[in-house]
């Protein structure tokens, strides 16, 4: 059964980084999948940040592509975002996702990733 | 970028009745790149449908969805008290790759 489980901090001071990481069991972030990560501002609708191929080939959501760094270590079988300049307005529900057939099949729990000072 | 509309913003219905949400695409979408998920408080999304008319696995047979033109459909042939909850349609393959609707709240009458 495929899982996905993401970690990091749940607080981060404005104009800092924000850095999670989705720990993935049940596959291999070196199969044909792609990766994504998605976000849910609270009581709002889900934006897609990214998506990434262990091959190296990533796509970024233009919104973002300028603060926005996906990375894989297929060592630790898992991916990473980090998120640069943060402001009150990147504070939300922050998911990991697999990639299936032009949609996401699988979700991690989510993080909540809170800016403030 | 495409836009999805998503209507009605709350539907209110009873346990057995029929649901049908919708989705408006802004422009072209092929059927093969719509999706819908079901988002329950404090859960992540979960896949209902993929390829505008996949159930997902083992997603229940009363869920289905259609496709006309831009128009996207799911129908929720008897709810179920466990199927009130959000539900957001996507489409994939315009830039951003992945573009959510706004949802739709399926809520107990």
């Amino acid at each position: 059964q495929v899982q996905l489980q993401e970690s990091g901090p749940g607080l981060v001071k404005p104009s800092g980084t924000l850095s999670l990481t989705c720990a993935v069991s049940g596959d291999s972030i070196s199969s044909s999948n792609w990766w994504s990560w998605v976000r849910q501002p609270p009581g709002e609708g889900l934006e897609w940040i990214g998506e990434l191929y262990h091959g190296g080939t990533i796509s970024y959501n233009p919104s973002l592509e300028s603060r926005v760094t996906i990375s894989v270590d297929k060592s630790r079988n898992h991916f990473s975002l980090k998120l640069t300049s943060v402001t009150a307005a990147d504070t939300a529900m922050y998911y990991c996702a697999r990639n299936g057939f032009f949609s996401l099949d699988y979700w991690g729990q989510g993080t909540l990733v809170t800016v403030s000072s | 970028e495409i836009v999805l509309t998503q209507s009605p913003g709350t539907l209110s219905l009873s346990p057995g009745e029929r649901a049908t949400l919708s989705c408006r695409a802004s422009q072209s979408v092929s059927s093969s790149y719509l999706a819908w998920y079901q988002q329950k408080p404090g859960q992540a999304p979960r896949l209902l449908i993929y390829g505008a008319s996949y159930r997902a696995t083992g997603i229940p047979d009363r869920f289905s969805g259609s496709a006309s033109g831009t128009d996207f459909s799911l129908i929720i042939s008897r709810l179920e008290p466990e199927d009130f909850a959000v539900y957001y349609c996507q489409q994939y393959g315009s830039s951003p790759l992945y573009t959510f609707g706004q949802g739709t709240k399926l809520e107990i009458k």
